[in-house]
């Protein structure tokens, strides 16, 4: 069964240093999402992908952030400068549809800011 | 404000029972609401979608229920098993249609 897979399990940087999370959503899948997760607390939306830009986006995902679909096949989040409140599971999704579809979320990186 | 809440403590049933979690939101007008399931340390898993103008939706032995008018959805596993032992969450769509706003989720426990 096609699944969505994350790059690096876990990752851990120095503040202010620039990270970069990488997935591999399902291949004919064409909307792209990240969501994070806060150790405890609930999974919370950072932005929407669809046809090379974004299409939607929180107010968690600042000028810090960017995503990108480099080729046809990767889809990236980067956060320029990081900050210990960045600490979080990142997990990436990806759906065929965009409205009301079911997303595939993937495993997961743990990012530790330290 | 808008919320979206869930039972924050966990659910403890006795395998076999049926398992009934709740979620109830204000402030929203969503037109799916969606039901995941989150084992540690994982992503979230899809579980079942129901639409505004759809009153139940089934499959297997989960069974959701959706109540616009109370802005409540139930979510019932049948015949529970140990390995129904997660935490359930509970996702409105909302914004421009394919953002999921989650709720905290409910954990739950199915003993032996």
């Amino acid at each position: 069964e096609p699944e969505v897979t994350q790059t690096p399990s876990h990752q851990v940087t120095q503040m202010g240093q620039e990270v970069i999370l990488r997935c591999v959503p399902i291949s004919n899948h064409l909307y792209f999402y990240w969501y994070r997760q806060i150790l405890g607390q609930k999974v919370e939306f950072l932005v929407s992908f669809y046809n090379n830009e974004i299409s939607e986006k929180s107010e968690i995902f600042d000028d810090q952030f960017s995503v990108e679909r480099p080729d046809g096949s990767n889809f990236t989040l980067k956060i320029r400068s990081t900050k210990l409140e960045d600490s979080a599971m990142y997990f990436c999704a990806s759906s065929s549809e965009a409205y009301g579809n079911e997303q595939f979320f993937g495993p997961g990186t743990r990012l530790t800011v330290l | 404000s808008q919320k979206i809440e869930q039972n924050s403590e966990a659910l403890n049933i006795q395998e076999g029972k049926t398992a009934t979690l709740t979620c109830n939101y204000t402030n929203y007008s969503p037109a799916y609401l969606q039901w995941y399931r989150q084992d540690p340390g994982r992503g979230p898993v899809f579980l079942l979608l129901i639409r505004e103008n759809e009153k139940e939706k089934r499959k297997e032995r989960l069974k959701v229920t959706f109540d616009t008018t109370l802005k409540q959805s139930l979510f019932h596993i049948t015949a529970s098993q140990p390995a129904d032992s997660a935490t359930y969450l509970c996702a409105l769509l909302t914004g421009g249609g394919n953002k999921l706003t989650f709720g905290t989720g409910t954990q739950l426990k199915v003993e032996l």
